[in-house]
């Protein structure tokens, strides 16, 4: 059975600094994975997909890269704003295609 | 922009009531998903369809049904609500049908307590 973990549960860091969220996952027979942001007492936003074939994905200030044979994820937010506080989820495709097996997420605050 | 609406952001209702939660999305997506969210279990997959009339199990799909009439409209019920289904409900798309590899697109959720 997939299991996803994501360390740490919870950040705190100032404004500007650049940070890095880390994802596990338990079996490497994945489509993909994504990274979601969720917004407190919202649904989810997605922010990047990494097909299983590909190492990396960037959008803007985020970097998010795969080692599926390692089983981990990294997404790496660059010069942080207070606006980037959110839960951040990730989640990897299963084998049998369309359902996604999630983690619990990191809550991240940037502080002024 | 894909847009993924739920008929109500907060429910309240109680034991053994029947509940019904909507979600409708605009794109013409073949697929639908209903999850729940528990904080330290995360999201967990109730059922999803992949055509009208077309459903298919998740993780946790005991004391759920589900309908899927048309297209467009993908519904979740409880047949008898009880408190352990007190929780955050999340209703999903994306474009294509079953074996999709597509990113999925949430709705805003619905926060149900059952008393």
């Amino acid at each position: 059975k997939q299991e996803v973990t994501q360390i740490p549960a919870a950040l705190s860091v100032p404004e500007g600094e650049n940070l890095v969220l880390n994802c596990s996952f338990t079996d490497s027979a994945i489509y993909n994975l994504q990274w979601f942001r969720q917004d407190p007492g919202k649904g989810l936003t997605s922010l990047l997909l990494i097909q299983s074939s590909q190492r990396e994905q960037t959008s803007g200030r985020l970097n998010a890269s795969l080692d599926k044979s390692s089983g981990r994820s990294t997404l790496y937010i660059a010069a942080s704003q207070p606006g980037d506080s959110a839960t951040y989820l990730c989640a990897v495709l299963r084998g049998t295609a369309s359902k996604l097996t999630f983690g619990t997420g990191t809550r991240l605050q940037v502080t002024l | 922009d894909v847009k993924v609406t739920q008929s109500s952001r907060y429910l309240v209702k109680r034991t053994g009531e029947k509940v019904f939660l909507e979600c409708v999305q605009d794109m013409d997506h073949e697929n639908m998903f209903w999850y729940r969210q528990d904080p330290g279990l995360g999201l967990r997959l109730i059922y999803f369809s992949y055509d009208v009339k077309m459903k298919e199990k998740g993780d946790i799909p005991e004391g759920y049904s589900v309908s899927r009439e048309k297209k467009e409209r993908f519904s979740l019920i409880l047949e008898s609500a009880s408190t352990n289904q007190t929780s955050m409900y999340l209703c999903a798309s994306t474009k294509r049908g079953k074996a999709s590899t597509d990113t999925q697109y949430f709705g805003p959720g619905t926060r149900l307590t059952v008393l």
